[in-house]
């Protein structure tokens, strides 16, 4: 079955940068997206970015600057990278497959990770 | 960007019908989709592409709408419905996520 699984540091700080990784089973990441999603605590989601079916990404223009996000389809991985943080990254970060067929809706998402960013 | 309106906060009796509303800031076509979240849970998907329902979701949950207007319908509603009910549009970059409606049992 479709899985998705997030990985990472809870507690990071400020200026530091995040590194999480998305293990994902049951699919191939060479014919789906895989996006991340923000989720500060008690708020509502953010979009950061995708990587596409054929390695390419797309990222929010709030974020663009600070983030990178890659994969390794060998070990069926996706990471994310985001420099310079801020107390205001703080949130849940999501992965989730995204599928061309399902107009790009996420349609299975991880547990998510709890990230903290804090002094 | 793209701005999603939804309505903060609905209360509703078991049996009942409700409509939740997410109304854009600019057209997105029909890449409108729907997502129920518990707390302490992830986002789960119910309704992609403003009217088709994902898979294992009840039919109980429906979708609607093309443009910049869209509903999604819970007929009836059950208990375990209690969640807060995010829209998103894929159409236009960045995507973005309504602000989310949380929905009550009376």
């Amino acid at each position: 079955q479709v899985q998705l699984e997030e990985s990472g540091p809870g507690l990071m700080q400020p200026s530091e940068t995040l590194s999480l990784t998305c293990t994902v089973s049951g699919f191939s990441l060479t014919s789906n997206g895989v996006g991340w999603v923000r989720q500060p605590l008690g708020k509502g989601l953010v979009w950061m970015g995708t990587i596409w079916a054929g390695g390419s990404t797309n990222y929010n223009s709030a974020v663009q600057s600070r983030l990178s996000i890659s994969r390794d389809t060998s070990k069926s991985q996706v990471f994310l990278k985001m420099n310079s943080l801020q107390p205001e990254d703080t949130g849940t970060y999501y992965c989730a497959r995204q599928r061309p067929l399902l107009g790009w809706g996420f349609d299975y998402w991880g547990q998510g990770v709890m990230v903290t960013v804090s002094s | 960007d793209t701005v999603l309106t939804q309505s903060p906060a609905l209360a509703v009796s078991p049996g009942e019908r409700v409509s939740i509303s997410c109304r854009a800031s600019e057209g997105v076509n029909s890449y409108m989709h729907w997502y129920q979240q518990k707390p302490g849970q992830q986002p789960k998907l119910l309704i992609y592409k403003a009217s088709n329902l994902a898979s294992g979701v009840p039919a109980r949950f429906s979708g609607s709408g093309s443009g910049t207007d869209f509903t999604l319908t819970i007929d009836p509603v059950e208990a375990d419905d209690t969640a807060t009910y995010f829209c998103q549009q894929s159409w236009n970059d960045p995507y973005t996520f309504g602000a989310g409606t949380k929905l009550e049992l009376k």
